[in-house]
């Protein structure tokens, strides 16, 4: 059973672009969630998708947009970046189907993103 | 709207003693708790669940809804307990990835 992974671990991109980040889930999870997580902070919910449609957002503006492919992996996208978005993006999947379903996210490693 | 706070960004105790983290929350409807913890270079993963009721490398956790907490508590601390602990919520009816976390509690044991 593999765990949680994604990609880049860390990326530098100027103020304005455009960046990609990857995540896939573990093996039989079909619900992945993105959160974002700035220095000092806890981890703050961008996004959830399931069947690849995205089910429930927080408070992010559109700029943040994701993907889910049928083998349940995802991408996070975010345009126009500025300087706050600086952060740790974490991925984490789950499986809501019972009686797996207990509640817990399993979370990668994160991907780092400065922007300057 | 739902809120966590963990008003102790940082905590030492000493081998053996007794430890507690705080964490209040703010949620009008039925929620469930949980706490994180990230060990160093380790991902975050879950330690323990309000509804499981279940003592997770001897630390425990109690809902309390009068008070609106969900403090963590070991009696003895050890120093592999060194690390990051979050606790969060997840709001009733709410998806099941969708987490609301505190900004999380480093704890520190001394030998």
């Amino acid at each position: 059973e593999t765990g949680v992974t994604q990609s880049p671990t860390h990326l530098i991109k100027t103020r304005g672009q455009q960046v990609t980040l990857r995540c896939s889930s573990q093996s039989g999870h079909n619900t992945v969630s993105w959160y974002q997580q700035a220095l000092g902070q806890g981890p703050q919910f961008i996004f959830q998708y399931y069947r690849e449609e995205e089910n429930g957002r927080g408070n992010f503006p559109p700029r943040f947009s994701g993907l889910q492919f049928p083998n349940y992996s995802s991408e996070l996208n975010v345009n126009a970046l500025e300087l706050d978005d600086s952060a740790l993006y974490l991925c984490a999947s789950s499986d809501p189907r019972w009686p797996a379903n207990t509640g817990e996210l399993f979370f990668g490693e994160g991907s780092r993103l400065t922007v300057l | 709207a739902q809120r966590v706070t963990q008003p102790e960004k940082l905590l030492s105790v000493f081998k053996g003693a007794p430890v507690e983290l705080k964490c209040n929350y703010s949620y009008s409807g039925s929620p469930e708790l949980f706490w994180y913890v990230q060990y160093s270079r380790q991902r975050l993963q879950l330690l323990l669940r309000h509804i499981s009721r279940e003592s997770i490398k001897g630390f425990t956790a109690d809902l309390n809804k009068g008070e609106t907490s969900f403090h963590l508590k070991k009696p003895f601390a050890q120093e592999e307990d060194s690390a990051m602990y979050y606790c969060a919520l997840r709001a009733g009816g709410s998806t099941l990835g969708r987490l609301y976390f505190g900004r999380g509690t480093q704890l520190t044991v001394w030998p």
